[in-house]
């Protein structure tokens, strides 16, 4: 079975904290990226990857860096948390038929 | 760029009760998906179809590429069935495009 795992399912972090959002997929796809899902704003392609240590800004990269040192792992992190990146983010993998597989989700929460 | 439509944008069924979701798209594609996103927010796979008809249990899907759209059956609808229903074709660099997504509400 396909197996997307992201690390927290909820985070609740203070206002200019760093924060890590970890990403492991099992299936040895090239391709991952992170979304975040905001109401009314659809789903929003923040990075993505196509293959270890490459990484390529999607349509809302400000405020947010990657890291894709494993080929099964890619991070998002942002440096000093705000209110305004309250959100769901979601991690995805696909493989070269573009198939895509998503995480579970993490709620993320800015005070 | 690729622009993606789906209809209707809210419905509300009765269980039991049949339903077709609608997928329009402005531009060629190689593929298509759709997903279910459930209650606690994950995405679920649905069907990876990008020409013909799949079925899976009492969901079926369509899509007629020369036309541009994909049609999502449910059939003998259920509770759990609830959820936003998105489509997603790719553009270049086989990132995903997605639809706004059909909310649909299953009452008992």
């Amino acid at each position: 079975d396909v197996k997307v795992t992201q690390s927290s399912r909820y985070l609740v972090k203070r206002t200019g904290e760093k924060v890590f959002l970890e990403c492991v997929q099992d299936m040895d796809h090239e391709n991952m990226f992170w979304y975040r899902q905001d109401p009314g704003l659809g789903l929003r392609l923040i990075y993505f990857s196509y293959d270890v240590k490459m990484k390529e800004k999607g349509d809302i990269p400000e405020g947010y860096s990657v890291s894709r040192e494993k080929k099964e792992r890619f991070s998002l992190i942002l440096e000093s948390a705000s209110t305004n990146q309250t959100s769901m983010y979601l991690c995805a993998s696909s493989m070269l038929t573009g198939e895509l597989f998503f995480g579970e989700g993490s709620r993320l929460t800015v005070l | 760029g690729i622009q993606v439509e789906q209809s209707p944008p809210d419905l509300i069924l009765q269980e039991g009760a049949n339903s077709t979701l609608r997928c329009n798209f402005s531009d060629s594609v190689n593929n298509l998906q759709w997903f279910h996103q459930n209650p606690w927010g994950q995405l679920i796979n649905l069907f990876y179809i990008p020409s013909g008809t799949k079925q899976n249990g009492r969901l079926s899907a369509t899509t007629v590429a020369t036309e541009r759209y994909s049609l999502l059956y449910i059939s003998s609808s259920q509770t759990t069935d609830s959820g936003v229903y998105f489509c997603a074709v790719p553009t270049y660099g086989n990132k995903l495009v997605f639809g706004a997504g059909t909310i649909l509400r299953v009452k008992s």
